[in-house]
Formats: C-alpha cells, structure tokens, sequence
C-alpha cells in the first residue's frame, strides 16, 4: 500500500472549521483516499472517501487535488466529540487489507 | 439495522490459555477483517477473509495464532497459549465489496488483557 504522512497533532477551537491535511505522493491511479476517525476506547469510524473529485457528506468534506498526491478532511465546525485520532488512508479497490499510518490527534478546545 | 458486533468487549486471560474472539459481520457483508491495535500504537492488519475462505493472512502472526469465517455464525480469532505481548485491542471490520470502492466497518473492538 501507498504511505500516507499526516502531522501528528493538530488544534482546533470549538465551532471553528478543521482541515486536516493528508500527503500521499505514491498514490497510485486506481487508489482511494479513505477517512477514518477513532475516538478512546472505540473502533475506527468511516468518515469519508473520495477518488479524485472533492466529496461531502454529513460529517465532513474531503478536498482531493488535482495532481491526487494530497488531500484535506474539512470538518466545517468542529465539536468538543470531533477530538479524535483521524487516520487517511489509501486503498486500492481490489485489495482487502487497510494500512493504517499514526494519524493526526485533533483536540478541539471549548 | 445492527452494525459490526463483536464479543466479549473484554477478555482476561492467563499466559498459557486460549482467546476465542467472535465477530458478526453487518447484515449482508461476506467480507470481514481483523485488525490489532496494540497499546499507543495505530491498527495494524492481520487477516481478511471471505465466508469459508482465508483470502490474505500476511500480518498474522505464524504461530498461536487462526481466524475462520464458517458459513454459517461468526468470524472467530484464536489465539492459542497467550503470552503478555498478545494483550491489545483486536477490531474487527466488514465490508460488502460490490462495485465501486470497498468501505470497511468497524466493530468496538475486544480488549484483551493476558496476565
């Protein structure tokens, strides 16, 4: 699987917008951008994906660039229950297994 | 509509002893994927099997440790004489895997602790 770089922790004031970049140089064409999320003491949680063009959904919005070898998780105002650790991943649709990095500790501060 | 479930959430055993845990894919899922996440650390993939079919096994461990997904009931990891280094938290994923991408679920995951 293709490596993924993400910064190891990031801040956010509550109901302000997060982005949190992802760094994927080696993305490969057929590899999706994966989010997920883990807050303590939970499994992993879906939180978006997307392959080249930008997608959004309830929870978050994911801005993909052009060249594919980076992207954004947008939370558009984050929450005191957004603080989490976010993992970006890629996937290729035809394997099985998802290659988790360290992610990026998000704290959101009332 | 139930998601991943997965049991016991905990699990104490002693060194020497058997772990047996059990995961129920999401309704109509046929994939399923375990994971363990040791402590401070991020998942690191162990197993993805299909119903009956163990389709990539590369980060199990090579001994003590087994997975199933019978045709019928759930997906059991084993692990057999369990050693302190086993304590961890082991999740569980599914997926449906038709067309388009493959998301994977996860369940709340099985802590076990090895005294």
């Amino acid at each position: 699987d293709a490596k993924t770089t993400q910064p190891n922790s990031m801040e956010s004031n509550e109901e302000e917008p997060v982005h949190l970049p992802c760094n994927h140089s080696t993305i490969s064409g057929t590899d999706y951008i994966h989010w997920y999320r883990q807050l303590p003491s939970q499994g992993p949680e879906y939180v978006i994906h997307g392959l080249t063009s930008n997608v959004n959904n309830r929870m978050a919005s994911l801005a993909i660039a052009e060249d594919r070898k980076s992207s954004t998780l947008i939370l558009h105002r984050a929450t005191l229950r957004d603080a989490a650790v976010y993992y970006c991943i890629l996937r290729d649709n035809n394997a099985g297994k998802s290659t988790f990095g360290d992610g990026t500790t998000l704290t959101v501060k009332p | 509509n139930a998601g991943v479930m997965q049991n016991p959430r905990h699990l104490v055993r002693r060194r020497g002893q058997e772990a047996r845990l059990r995961c129920s894919p999401v309704k109509g899922h046929s994939h399923v994927y375990w994971y363990r996440q040791l402590p401070e650390e991020g998942l690191k993939f162990m197993v993805y099997l299909q119903k009956e079919n163990i389709i990539d096994e590369s980060g199990m461990p090579k001994e003590r440790f087994s997975a199933e997904f019978p045709k019928e009931g759930p997906s059991i990891l084993r692990i057999q004489q369990v050693v302190r280094g086993d304590s961890a938290a082991y999740f569980c994923a599914s997926s449906l895997r038709e067309g388009g991408t493959d998301t994977q679920y996860f369940g709340p995951g099985t802590r076990l602790t090895v005294l």
